[in-house]
């Protein structure tokens, strides 16, 4: 399977602590992107990073990207209960159309 | 935005009935939407990539004659699940490419179960 793998499956912190959540994966890419999911709903697109960029800002988002090692990370700081959700990365392998997913984190935010 | 609009979001069958399940890109035109599986707690996986005008392509192990995709126009691709049993019971979402490279905008989902 060429779906990438992120750790830690779950995280719960409390609202103001930062989470940081890691993606790795199989085969060479032209950008990795993360997406959120809300239970039951379908995903929303959060940042995309290229395989050229070893890091990327987006508000309280920060990814890198280390594509000699085939990983990426997603820090959101000072979280908030409302950041409760899963985070999935994905790839775009060379020479396709398709995005692979990650496993997922499952984030849990208390306030 | 990009909007993709998915209908229904839940629908319950009886064993051996057929579902269908549409997607339509409400702001733009998509000649490409793909249709994802999601079970509880785990990621999506794809399951084949829908092509306005042509032949659905279908990712390895999925049954094309289970799942049938159309894509009739430039705005609308449906998934039916034909001969629904309670093992396709899943969460279902489709996706359509926006003008940046290849970052998707999803649909909210289709909550299939099947009795």
């Amino acid at each position: 399977s060429q779906q990438g793998e992120e750790d830690p499956q779950a995280l719960s912190i409390q609202e103001g602590e930062n989470a940081t959540m890691n993606c790795s994966y199989k085969t060479s890419i032209n950008n990795l992107q993360w997406y959120r999911q809300n239970s039951g709903r379908g995903l929303v697109h959060l940042i995309l990073i290229r395989s050229n960029e070893r890091e990327k800002h987006s508000g309280r988002l920060r990814v890198t990207l280390d594509t000699s090692k085939k990983s990426s990370s997603l820090l959101i700081t000072a979280s908030r209960a409302a950041d409760t959700a899963s985070y999935f990365c994905a790839t775009d392998p060379y020479n396709t159309d398709k995005l692979i997913f990650g496993t997922g984190t499952r984030l849990q935010v208390f306030p | 935005g990009a909007v993709v609009s998915q209908h229904p979001s839940r629908v319950i069958c009886k064993s051996g009935t057929s579902v269908k399940i549409e997607c339509r890109s409400l702001d733009f035109q998509a000649t490409t939407m793909f249709w994802y599986r999601q079970f509880p707690k785990q990621s999506l996986m794809l399951m084949a990539t829908s092509n306005e005008g042509s032949k659905a392509t279908y990712e390895q192990g999925v049954e094309k004659d289970k799942f049938l995709i159309n894509h009739a126009s430039l705005t609308l691709s449906t998934l039916t699940v034909t001969s629904a049993h309670p093992e396709d019971s899943s969460f279902y979402i489709c996706s359509a490419p926006t003008t940046v490279a290849n970052v998707l905008t999803f649909g909210a989902g289709s909550r299939l179960t099947v009795l």
